[in-house]
């Protein structure tokens, strides 16, 4: 079945770049979703790239996605302190409308 | 704009009881999403609700039941409840198909004792 997977853990400085990747096994995702999710609070939508593209920017946020190796990455540029949260990779297909969820990255700031 | 409210945030219930959670989407949103999280098994999809029908179902236990009204309103009911139910629930809304216009609820916490 589908399977979306993320490493459970990254730190990196104040200032400096962090680079959270995800992988999935569902060749025929439609869209790929990152999430993100603070302290008590709900889930969300960060940014979302369609299955035909291989980056989209959006200010400090770049995804990039390699269909062919079903990888897709998110990289914060300037990570600053409030970017601490957890990140949640997500995919979805034309044919199943729901969402499947990595495990989500905790995106760790060291000062 | 208000966002998604979820009803209760908060909740305590006994083993063998029922419990009903509330979610109103956006103004003009008619589909609704509803998702477990639990620290062992992640996020996971319950249903989703587009226009009163039930439009895709999780892999959960028929115990876990959900309807939507006519006002996009959504509710679901969780019958006989077990420990393991303890989880987040969270409910999600978006104007049509497609995910990437879905914004979530701060979702209700459920704590079954």
């Amino acid at each position: 079945g589908e399977d979306v997977e993320q490493s459970l853990f990254l730190s990196v400085r104040e200032g400096d770049s962090s680079v959270i990747n995800c992988t999935y096994t569902d060749s025929s995702s439609t869209y790929l979703y990152w999430y993100k999710q603070e302290p008590g609070a709900g889930l969300q939508l960060l940014t979302y790239i369609f299955s035909n593209m291989d980056m989209k920017q959006d200010q400090r946020l770049t995804v990039l996605l390699n269909k062919k190796d079903k990888h897709l990455s998110l990289r914060i540029a300037d990570t600053q302190t409030g970017d601490s949260a957890i990140y949640f990779c997500a995919e979805s297909t034309d044919s199943n409308y729901q969402l499947i969820w990595g495990a989500g990255t905790k995106l760790i700031i060291k000062p | 704009k208000a966002g998604v409210t979820q009803t209760p945030r908060y909740l305590i219930k006994t083993r063998g009881q029922q419990v009903t959670l509330s979610c109103s989407p956006i103004s003009g949103h008619r589909s609704v999403s509803w998702y477990q999280q639990t620290p062992g098994q992640g996020l996971q999809f319950l249903f989703e609700y587009f226009s009163e029908t039930q439009r895709n179902k999780g892999n959960f236990p028929g115990r876990f039941s959900g309807r939507q009204f006519s006002n996009s309103r959504s509710e679901m009911n969780v019958s006989t409840l077990e420990l393991g139910d303890s989880a987040l629930y969270l409910c999600a809304s978006g104007r049509d198909s497609g995910f990437y216009e879905q914004y979530f609820g701060p979702g209700t916490r459920l704590t079954v004792t």
